[in-house]
């Protein structure tokens, strides 16, 4: 079962622009994690943020943690082209153990 | 250099056949994961293993088969019985250390495309 779910599924913007990505989840976490994949490739772990945390940075990306809500955002400021890929949040989960759920991603698109 | 090696990265199967992918990790993390992901859309657990002899089914273990003999190892069969085998599969592994920011984060590995012909 996925618990997160991305919105916007796709997002198309021109380089130089913010992409803001967001997520949902349906139940009580330890932490939120943000993941990268490039077309075809593994994922890359990003950020995490934990459940008494807010807000967390790391060089050109922004994460929001509101678990009143139950989502998150993952803002990348100033994108590149290189920036495109898909984007993926994961729940750790307090009552599954020690799993990690993903949902079914934001796939960014970064134009020249 | 540390990491997930998964093999092979392409893959044909007819139909009927049995294929196994390896994964092999040379990160000392406890627990292994095996992910499905089809085209356009986010990963499904198949089964996990946090100790060596030892796995737990995931969401979609129905047609799939794992073993863990060792801690470095985690080989995914993809058995006949699986009716839809074409996806991407990815292995994954971490420390469950509990408390440390570490302990929480998945390695991946670079994936197996699996085809049915």
């Amino acid at each position: 079962s996925q618990q997160g779910e991305e919105d916007p599924q796709a997002l198309s913007i021109q380089e130089g622009e913010n992409a803001t990505m967001n997520c949902s989840y349906k139940t009580s976490i330890n932490n939120l994690q943000w993941y990268r994949q490039n077309s075809g490739r593994g994922l890359v772990h990003l950020i995490l943020i934990r459940s008494n945390e807010r807000e967390k940075h790391s060089g050109r990306l922004r994460v929001t943690l509101d678990t009143s809500k139950k989502s998150s955002s993952l803002l990348i400021t100033a994108s590149r082209a290189a920036d495109t890929a898909s984007y993926f949040c994961a729940t750790h989960d307090n009552n599954a153990g020690n799993m990690l759920t993903f949902g079914g991603g934001t796939r960014l698109m970064v134009k020249p | 250099d540390g990491g997930i090696t998964q093999s092979p990265k392409y893959l044909f199967r007819k139909e009927g056949q049995n294929v196994t992918l390896s994964c092999e990790q040379n990160l000392n993390h406890d627990a292994m994961y095996w992910y499905r992901q089809d085209p356009g859309q986010g990963l499904r657990l198949i089964y996990y293993s946090q100790i060596v002899n030892d796995f737990q089914k995931g969401d979609i273990a129905e047609g799939y088969s794992v073993s863990r003999e060792k801690k470095e190892s985690f080989p995914l069969t993809v058995t006949s019985a699986q009716k839809n085998p074409t996806a991407f599969y990815l292995c994954a592994s971490r420390f469950l250390t509990g408390g440390s920011t570490g302990a929480n984060v998945l390695t991946f590995g670079a994936g197996s495309r699996l085809t049915v012909l």
